[in-house]
């Protein structure tokens, strides 16, 4: 089946440091890819999705491009903020049962020292 | 409106006890979704209703008991729970999948439970 592996944390880094979340996937056909965040006692949030291949999704300073040849979404910013700490989940579209689902990846948990 | 709203935010129950979660969106969403999440861990889909109709149930014990009363709301009637079943309870929903395109999923912040 489907399915989504996450590099594994926890990370600490310091404000302003480059960071870099690692993401593959492995999936039948071309499932959208997304990264959702999950802040402390808060559900999740959308952060970014691609759709397609070579596709970039970016928001708030947070980028990743799908990958298709290396099946990977990696996510990455220039500078993070002690605000950016929270837990990241990578996921995929898959389809079952006439409906749509989300495959996670177990999590990356971030922490942004100031 | 582009919020997903969970009621109640915790909630302690005994296992003989019978309790529901409520979800409400009003963003025209035709999907919604249950899921369960423990600690440390990523979200487990339980129920996904597509235009009010149960669509998908990964095999959840029927101790759970999903109701789509109409488009905009979703419950979780929770009845006879075990100390297991703590966990914090996501609800999401979605565009429907008709068109063939995957369409992003708004999650609540969730119900925090706790069964004593």
């Amino acid at each position: 089946g489907n399915s989504v592996t996450q590099m594994e944390g926890p990370v600490t880094l310091s404000e302003e440091a480059f960071l870099t979340i690692n993401c593959t996937y492995t999936a039948t056909g071309y499932p959208s890819l997304f990264w959702y965040v999950q802040y402390p006692g808060e559900g999740l949030q959308l952060l970014l999705k691609a759709t397609k291949a070579d596709d970039k999704g970016s928001n708030k300073g947070f980028e990743a491009t799908y990958r298709k040849e290396t099946t990977s979404f990696h996510l990455e910013k220039g500078s993070v903020q002690v605000s950016d700490s929270a837990v990241y989940f990578c996921a995929l579209s898959d389809r079952g049962q006439g409906a749509q689902k989300l495959v996670f990846g177990q999590g990356t948990r971030l922490t942004i020292n100031p | 409106d582009t919020e997903v709203t969970q009621t109640p935010k915790h909630l302690v129950m005994g296992m003989t006890n019978k309790k529901s979660l409520k979800c409400e969106q009003h963003m025209g969403h035709r999907a919604m979704y249950w899921y369960k999440q423990k600690a440390k861990k990523p979200p487990e889909l339980m129920f996904v209703y597509s235009y009010e109709k149960l669509s998908i149930n990964e095999s959840v014990p029927s101790r759970f008991s999903p109701e789509c009363p109409n488009s905009s709301l979703l419950n979780l009637h929770l009845h006879a729970l075990q100390p297991e079943d703590s966990a914090l309870y996501l609800c999401a929903s979605s565009q429907d999948f008709s068109r063939g395109q995957f369409n992003e999923q708004f999650f609540g912040p969730g119900t925090r439970l706790t069964v004593l």
